[in-house]
């Protein structure tokens, strides 16, 4: 099946620096991929969409320039959280669409993110 | 605006007592209404799809079930491995719909 594979599951980090999260659709090519946001006790808010090769499209209040979104390839995307601040700690999750004719949306184990 | 609200937002059950999640929706042009299992500190993992009103799927200890306004997650029987947090989300061909959750708990 479908296998997203997202890289660190855990990081912490210092106020005011940049962490970078991959993830990798491992066994298919993915067209497009989403990042989300998840609180504690929450469910998950999607941040933005990026579409391999273009822009990402962000949702109304992300801030674009904060959370740095890049799909160069086909199995590759990744967030950049820039600037970090203790409010950014959260938990992110990405997914990807199985596009080519395979209709669903798988999701990485996730990634940690806590900035002290 | 699109819109889905899963209940209860809590459900605990003895180990063999069955019980049912509920999935309210309102999402324009409904492509697939999907459950996902998550497990603490985990991405979530994919159970079902449904595309149109009447369809049913079964997995396991878990049927799911659509109408044009509703869906139910039926839980048969529940082990205690069964607990974690169950995910509702519309899909309106742009994006994920998610409702905030359903957190299940199974006793033994």
């Amino acid at each position: 099946g479908a296998v997203v594979s997202q890289h660190p599951s855990r990081v912490i980090c210092k106020s005011g620096t940049s962490v970078k999260i991959e993830c990798r659709s491992l066994d298919f090519q993915a067209t497009t991929m989403f990042w989300y946001r998840q609180f504690p006790k929450q469910s998950l808010m999607l941040m933005a969409t990026s579409n391999e090769g273009s822009k990402a499209t962000y949702e109304q209040g992300v801030e674009k320039d904060k959370f740095l979104i890049n799909h160069a390839s086909l199995t590759l995307s990744t967030l950049t959280v820039t600037s970090a601040h203790p409010e950014d700690s959260s938990f992110y999750i990405c997914s990807a669409s199985q596009g080519q004719g395979a209709y669903g949306y798988t999701f990485g184990s996730g990634t940690r993110l806590t900035v002290v | 605006e699109d819109q889905v609200t899963q209940s209860p937002e809590a459900l605990r059950l003895q180990e063999g007592e069955s019980s049912s999640l509920n999935c309210s929706y309102t999402v324009s042009g409904l492509r697939g209404l999907f459950w996902y299992r998550q497990d603490p500190g985990k991405g979530p993992e994919f159970l079902f799809t449904l595309y149109s009103a009447g369809e049913e799927k079964e997995k396991e200890r878990l049927k799911a079930t659509l109408t044009k306004k509703e869906s139910f997650l039926h839980i048969t029987a529940p082990k205690p491995e069964d607990s974690a947090t169950y995910l509702c989300a519309g899909d309106n061909t742009d994006k994920l719909i998610f409702g905030t959750g359903t957190r299940l708990q199974v006793f033994p």
